[in-house]
């Protein structure tokens, strides 16, 4: 499904600590999203992009930044981990004209 | 505003029929989706329903009504590797954003 990779799989940090999680997908799909889910609250969007520098916050994006400067490429950095980071971050993507989302394997992400 | 409800957990039995119920609130409308996502793994795309009716897909099928505000995923002849969680979510504006369920824990049961 749209070829999306995403790296690393699991990682463990300490608060405080940046941390830079990374989506890649070989399909040229124009729309990119990152999400987190975590029991009770379900997929949450964090950012996403409509293309190349272009990107927008989500619901809860506090805490959080992107970069797209490639359309294959859609980072996500916590600027300084905490504790309430922890979840598991999907990567998402949706070629252009449709609306179908893509899902990435997921990263794991604890926070210590 | 915009909400989604569908229920938290259904058991049933292998070899029967369940239907998961999904209501929504919108004000704007484009479509809805069903995803499927195993303990562990990354959700995965099911159906996409814009117009009103049933779309039948192997084993599973969906519904959508949009005048009510309602849709169902139908799967029929349950198997054990169809536990797992069913999502739904819908399409809203021209933003590409989906406004996403918590999601259904189906369990499968011998």
């Amino acid at each position: 499904d749209a070829g999306i990779t995403q790296s690393p799989r699991h990682k463990v940090t300490e608060t405080g600590t940046p941390v830079t999680l990374r989506c890649h997908q070989t399909e040229n799909h124009r729309y990119m999203y990152w999400y987190r889910q975590d029991p009770g609250h379900g997929l949450r969007l964090i950012h996403y992009s409509y293309g190349v520098k272009d990107t927008d916050k989500g619901e809860v994006s506090d805490g959080y930044s992107v970069s797209r400067s490639k359309t294959e490429d859609f980072l996500l950095t916590l600027e300084s981990a905490t504790s309430s980071q922890t979840s598991v971050y999907f990567c998402a993507a949706a070629e252009r004209g449709g609306e179908t989302q893509y899902f990435g394997p997921g990263t794991r992400l604890l926070v210590l | 505003g915009q909400n989604i409800d569908q229920p938290t957990e259904m058991t049933a039995t292998e070899g029967a029929i369940v239907q998961i119920n999904c209501t929504y609130q919108t004000s704007g409308f484009n479509g809805l989706f069903w995803y499927q996502q195993h303990a562990g793994e990354a959700p995965t795309f099911l159906s996409y329903n814009v117009l009103d009716g049933l779309e039948e897909k192997g084993r599973f099928s969906s519904f959508l009504s949009r005048s009510k505000g309602y849709s169902y995923l139908l799967l029929k002849e349950l198997q054990m590797k169809d536990s797992a969680s069913y999502l739904c979510a819908f399409h809203a504006g021209n933003n590409r954003k989906l406004i996403w369920g918590l999601g259904t824990s189906l369990a499968v049961n011998p």
